[in-house]
């Protein structure tokens, strides 16, 4: 069964509207993250969390919130989405702090913002 | 700055073997991981690395050469589900913060 879970799988949405992405993990990982993947990107932090509670600005924060009310789970926030945000987005938990931290991904949310 | 280069794409025929090359330029390395990822499917965790050398996992082995800012994934006796993309990841350590540096990717395509 899949430990980690987002939700939606597809998302339109319009310029200026609201997106929230959800995600859930029942590894009961403390740390959990937010990437895009874009053609010529690669994989890139948005955020990223130590635990309820917690969230910590990744590399590319702009224009994006989160949230972390429990340990399960773990949101993505477009509060004003713009074209520019269309991309997939991997949610994924991670099973410890150290450098040999293991990554463990969502099925991903594909999000269009026309 | 920091960066991950791995060629783009790599092609190799089924039952034989196939080397994706990763090199890295950063500072403050404590790490390096690979990630495989299928057409349409979530990145996932293959193998680690952060002494130099050459870990064999069997069907992955995975060599390091920190002086040379270099690495390598070896897939032996290739399968045509072996066609991917594979992921380099060098974590970083700068202050007191942790940080993982992906690179694009090489999309491997096993033929028969």
């Amino acid at each position: 069964e899949a430990a980690v879970t987002q939700s939606p799988r597809n998302k339109v949405a319009v310029t200026g509207g609201k997106v929230t992405l959800s995600c859930n993990q029942t590894n009961n990982h403390n740390n959990m993250y937010w990437y895009r993947q874009d053609t010529g990107h690669g994989l890139r932090l948005i955020h990223y969390s130590y635990g309820a509670g917690s969230t910590e600005k990744g590399d590319i924060p702009d224009g994006y919130k989160a949230s972390r009310p429990s340990q399960e789970n773990f949101s993505l926030i477009l509060e004003l989405a713009t074209p520019s945000q269309t991309s997939v987005y991997f949610c994924a938990s991670g099973d410890g702090g150290g450098s040999n931290e293991r990554l463990f991904f969502g099925h991903g949310t594909k999000l269009s913002v026309l | 700055g920091q960066g991950v280069e791995q060629p783009d794409n790599l092609m190799s025929v089924e039952g034989t073997f196939a080397r994706v090359n990763c090199t890295y330029s950063t500072s403050g390395f404590n790490g390096l991981s690979w990630y495989q990822q299928r057409e349409g499917h979530a990145p996932v965790f293959l193998s680690y690395v952060v002494l130099d050398g050459l870990k064999d996992s069997g069907h992955f082995s995975t060599f390091l050469s920190r002086s040379n800012g270099y690495s390598y994934l070896l897939l032996t006796e290739l399968q045509i589900k072996d066609s991917a993309s594979y992921l380099c990841a060098v974590r970083v350590i700068t202050g007191n913060t942790r940080k993982l540096i992906f690179g694009l990717g090489t999309t491997l395509q096993v033929q028969p």
